[in-house]
């Protein structure tokens, strides 16, 4: 079946530095990936929605500049959080959706981002 | 746009009992609801889905049920095991768009 890696699975960071999420199609072409944040005992909340060579499409509330979303290719999307503070952290999980198919949403593993 | 509803939060059941947990949606253009089980820490796993075009899905110990009128759908787990412990989450989906997710609802099966 579908396969999507996400790295890092953990990152402690300290308060102001930048962390980069991978978040990679193994072995299908995903034309759409979403990013989802998880706080803990809450639902997943969709931040944003990338498409492979444009912009990212932000849901009310994300601030584009502090979640920068990069999808360069058919297979790899990069979630970057900006200037993190201790309110960032959280469980960040993309899922990604292959080009054939209109359900075919696969997640990746998460990661848990601590910010101190 | 969309909204799902979840019900109940929490579920606490004996072991070989039955468990139900109900979702309802609001945008009738919705044709395809999956449910995910998430253990602490892991990611979401995809259990069973159902179509608008379908009433009725079964896969062993795991049923989902869905009324298009009333816009509900549910889950039905038989002969519960402690393993089955975890959240479960519905979702609400149209073709091409993104998931909606319900917040979910925290299965204790106590042996």
């Amino acid at each position: 079946g579908a396969v999507v890696s996400q790295h890092p699975s953990w990152v402690i960071c300290k308060s102001g530095t930048s962390v980069k999420i991978e978040c990679r199609s193994l072995d299908f072409q995903a034309t759409t990936m979403f990013w989802y944040r998880q706080f803990p005992k809450q639902s997943l909340m969709l931040m944003a929605t990338s498409n492979e060579g444009s912009k990212a499409t932000y849901e009310q509330g994300v601030e584009k500049d502090k979640f920068l979303i990069n999808h360069a290719s058919l297979t790899l999307s990069t979630l970057t959080v900006t200037s993190a503070h201790p309110e960032d952290s959280s469980f960040y999980i993309c899922s990604a959706r292959e080009v054939a198919a209109a359900y075919g949403y696969t997640f990746g593993s998460g990661t848990r981002l601590t910010v101190v | 746009g969309e909204n799902v509803e979840q019900h109940p939060s929490t579920l606490s059941v004996q072991e070989g009992d039955s468990a139900v947990i109900k979702c309802t949606y609001s945008d009738s253009a919705s044709n395809y609801f999956p449910w995910y089980k998430q253990e602490l820490g892991k990611r979401p796993q995809l259990i069973i889905d159902i179509r608008s075009n379908v009433g009725e899905k079964k896969d062993q110990r795991i049923a989902v049920t869905l009324n298009k009128t009333a816009k509900h759908f549910s889950l039905h787990i038989t002969e519960t095991q402690p393993e089955d412990s975890a959240v479960y989450f519905c979702a609400a989906i149209m073709r091409g768009q993104n998931f909606v997710f319900g917040p979910g609802t925290r299965l204790s099966v106590l042996p």
